[in-house]
């Protein structure tokens, strides 16, 4: 099957710098997703791109689709406690609901 | 509006026991999955369902079975637990037409002894 892998798998920042992680796929995909998981939660859908080198933001989330199909990258500046979670990318084939998920970056924030 | 709702929230089984994990959506939402989330895998598709009574294999089948038959409801039924089954379930939904991003439900957290 399909393989997602993301990096790096984890992150020790101080709040307030700018981090960015990012997905690569070993195929093409026409949708990728970017969720938050919380402790004892569900991922949250945090940023969705339908088209290749699409750049969308969200606060202080900027995520963007890549020109070969085969990647995606997520950036956050000036990080806040609450940003502390695991990030999934997810990617989705045309016509096809199913996800594949990357692996996730576990972010925390050094006191 | 409850969303995904997910029961139970945690279970300990023994090995061979069986089980039903229960997932409803009130977003009348045509597409339901389950996934597992292991540590360092991501999560991985169990079974999904396009709509009422139709349902799909996803990555990790076996040791699962599902149906569905109403658009609310999709269960998730195992039938002899096994060990390798300890893991955290997901059940989420979208509304199937076109692109539309799932939401995910709070978790199963299930222990097989």
């Amino acid at each position: 099957g399909q393989q997602l892998n993301q990096s790096p798998q984890s992150m020790f920042i101080q709040e307030g710098e700018d981090v960015s992680m990012n997905c690569t796929s070993s195929s093409i995909f026409n949708t990728w997703l970017w969720y938050k998981q919380d402790p004892g939660e569900g991922p949250v859908l945090l940023i969705a791109l339908y088209k290749a080198g699409e750049l969308t933001s969200n606060g202080r989330l900027t995520a963007q689709f890549g020109i070969t199909r085969k990647d995606s990258f997520l950036n956050i500046s000036a990080s806040i406690p609450s940003d502390v979670g695991i990030y999934f990318c997810a990617g989705q084939l045309s016509g096809n609901e199913k996800l594949t998920f990357g692996t996730g970056t576990r972010l925390t924030i050094i006191p | 509006n409850a969303g995904v709702t997910q029961t139970p929230k945690f279970q300990v089984l023994k090995t061979g026991q069986s089980m039903t994990l229960q997932c409803a959506q009130d977003m009348n939402h045509e597409y339901m999955s389950w996934y597992r989330q292991d540590p360092g895998m991501g999560l991985r598709l169990i079974h999904y369902s396009v709509g009422a009574g139709i349902t799909d294999q996803g990555e990790v089948p076996n040791g699962y079975n599902v149906s569905r038959s109403t658009t609310e409801d999709f269960p998730l039924r195992l039938l002899s637990a096994a060990p390798s089954q300890t893991s955290v379930y997901f059940c989420a939904s979208s509304p199937g037409t076109g692109y539309q991003p799932q939401h995910f439900g709070d978790g199963t957290r299930l222990s097989i002894l």
